[in-house]
């Protein structure tokens, strides 16, 4: 399977600061890129749809302004959490792969933010 | 009605006995179906999907799938300790052709 590097496992960062998380498609080119967010004891939520060389495509009632993506390249997107507040403290995943029935979500280590 | 559905549990069963877990769905029209294992503080990872009707085995794992009753399973036999983690159902297809996660199941495996 894919291998999905994240970075920063963890970060703490103060009130009103952005904070960017890396996701990194180590031996595959990724054309989509997938970013989720989970908070204690839920599922896993898509927050947005990363697309090679154009816009990301968010979900409903995620603040396209405030999480940024860019996917720049074949095997980088960045989600940059901008003006962080602490409601904004989650767990931040990102995948590649499940575009179709027939292939398998590979997930990257996650990414704890703590906004203070 | 929540897209994907699951006992949140935990569910507790024995080392050794078998571990059953459940999933139903909403969208009639999904296509495939994952199962992921979730330790605490990880990322997600892959135990196994399947796509039709009927049993798949993968070592000590099955997973059942009743497209008519939009119902997916996993059975884990001889269960470990190490087995304890969060179980996530995901379903793929449908409306909204992308991957949708249930909340989850803790299991917790007795020594």
């Amino acid at each position: 399977g894919a291998v999905v590097s994240q970075h920063p496992s963890r970060v703490i960062c103060k009130s009103g600061t952005s904070v960017k998380i890396e996701c990194r498609s180590l031996d595959f080119q990724a054309t989509t890129m997938f970013w989720y967010r989970q908070f204690p004891k839920q599922s896993l939520m898509l927050m947005a749809t990363s697309n090679e060389g154009s816009k990301a495509t968010y979900e409903q009632g995620v603040e396209k302004d405030k999480f940024l993506i860019n996917h720049a390249s074949l095997t980088l997107s960045t989600l940059t959490v901008t003006s962080a507040h602490p409601e904004d403290s989650s767990f931040y995943i990102c995948s590649v792969g499940g575009i179709n029935m027939n292939t398998e979500a590979f997930f990257g280590q996650g990414t704890r933010l703590t906004v203070v | 009605q929540k897209e994907v559905e699951q006992n949140s549990g935990p569910l507790s069963v024995p080392e050794g006995a078998i571990a059953s877990l459940n999933c139903t769905y909403s969208d009639r029209g999904s296509q495939s179906f994952f199962w992921y294992r979730q330790y605490s503080g990880k990322s997600p990872e892959l135990i196994m999907f399947i796509y039709s009707n009927g049993d798949k085995e993968d070592g000590r794992f099955t997973a059942q799938l009743n497209k008519a009753s939009q119902y997916v399973s996993l059975l884990i036999r001889d269960s470990q300790p190490s087995d304890s983690a969060t179980y996530l159902c995901a379903v793929y297809g449908g409306a909204t052709n992308k991957l949708i996660f249930g909340t989850g199941t803790l299991l917790a495996v007795q020594p």
